[in-house]
Parts: structure tokens; sequence; C-alpha cells
């Protein structure tokens, strides 16, 4: 039963356009939510993060929205920049007062940027 | 570079092997996540550690174990390895441990079974 899940495997996106990459879940429970970006051979980096209170985080071309009624989070960038092309993975947590449980993770999107 | 190691960068083993897996946090960390990616899943957690003591588990085998030392580096343990056991294994670290502040990962070691 996948908790978080990004439906799109795969995005391409003009150099100077929006990126707009989308991550749902199911359990009402995570209150924390992140952004991470991967390239080949790398480890994943942490982009931006977001709490359950607010609804929108921004962190230079980068925002992230958050829906919590329809249980959706978007990552926007703006403008998109070569070095954009990379693996972005959404995560979601939270506390359950014994430790935390670790991130649950989407299984990715792959950004490419056209020149 | 995040400041978290992990060594070896790849393993290539056989079936039925046991492997073990070193990671040591960024300095200050106190706290150790390890993780597996394997080809049609995302990155599932397995294990946290927090200054030497287990706090959280995930999806983690009953053949897989790790532990953190002293020193706070940390070891995940594969034994009677299994071909679906070939993955990613990547460690995280961070201060808090709450998972509500971002982790730091390490660049992953690649377990190849035969």
């Amino acid at each position: 039963d996948q908790q978080v899940k990004q439906n799109s495997p795969s995005l391409s996106v003009q150099e100077g356009r929006i990126s707009i990459l989308n991550c749902d879940y199911t359990n009402s429970m995570f209150d924390y939510f992140l952004w991470y970006k991967k390239y080949p051979a790398e480890g994943p980096t942490f982009l931006i993060s977001i709490s359950s209170i607010k609804d929108k985080n921004e962190d230079g071309r980068f925002t992230v929205f958050l829906n919590k009624s329809a249980k959706h989070l978007s990552l926007h960038i703006v403008p998109s920049q070569p070095g954009d092309s990379a693996v972005y993975f959404c995560a979601a947590s939270f506390y359950s007062g014994g430790g935390a449980d670790g991130l649950t993770f989407g299984k990715g999107t792959h950004l490419i940027i056209q020149p | 570079d995040s400041g978290v190691t992990q060594t070896p960068k790849h393993l290539i083993t056989a079936t039925g092997q046991r492997v073990t897996l070193r990671c040591s946090p960024r300095s200050g960390d106190l706290s150790v996540y390890w993780y597996q990616q394997s080809l049609d899943q995302g990155l599932q957690f397995l294990i946290q550690y927090y200054n030497g003591e287990e706090r959280a588990k995930g999806n983690i085998l009953e053949r897989f174990s790790a532990q953190q030392f002293p020193d706070l580096h940390s070891e995940l343990n594969l034994s009677s390895l299994e071909l679906g056991d070939s993955a990613l294994y990547f460690c995280a670290s961070d201060q808090r441990g709450d998972t509500y502040n971002e982790q730091f990962f390490g660049p992953g070691t690649r377990l190849t079974v035969l």
C-alpha cells in the first residue's frame, strides 16, 4: 500500500518555464512534507519542506504548496534551469510518539529540462 | 558533499552470503537512518538509530539487522542474501532524530547479489 504517490514517472519542461511536480498522500497522520532531489550516483539532497500548519513555503525558485483537504502537494520550480534535471522525491513523515518512523517516500519523478 | 560517508560504494556477492554496510553520519548528528531503494520501489525506510539506541523500525526483514556504535557510526548487516536484496542502500543522518527536519543522505552502497 503506497502512502505517498508520485503519479508522473517523468516530466519534460522547457528551460525558463515553470516545472510543476505533484504528489498525493493517503495517510492523514502525515504532518510534515519534504522534497528531495537526486542526481545519478548520488544520495538524495534536501530541497524544501512544509509543515501541515502551512499551505505554502517558498525558497528562491522553489515553492511547495500543500492542500490538506485534497491530500496533495506540489513543487513549483520557476524558472526551470538545466541543472534542475534530476529525479525529485516527495517524502512525508509524522512523529508517532515512540520515535520517528523515518520518511515515507514516493517513487520519484524524473524531471528533464529541455534547452 | 552531505558529510555522510558510506562504504563500500559497490558490493557484489552471491546468494546466501552475508555483508556489512557501513555509515558515518555528519559531525554532530546523533541519528542514523537506513533506506533501501530497489528498481521497482522508491526509497523504503528500514531502521533508525538515535545515539546508539534503536528508535524506529520500518520495512526491515528479519535477515537484516543494524547497530549504532558509541562513535555514532552505524552498520547494516544483511544475511542469507537473496537476488531480491540487490538494491541501493542509503544511510542518512540528522541531529534531532524526529524527522521534522531534513535528513542528510550519503552517496549509497550498491549491492548486487548474483
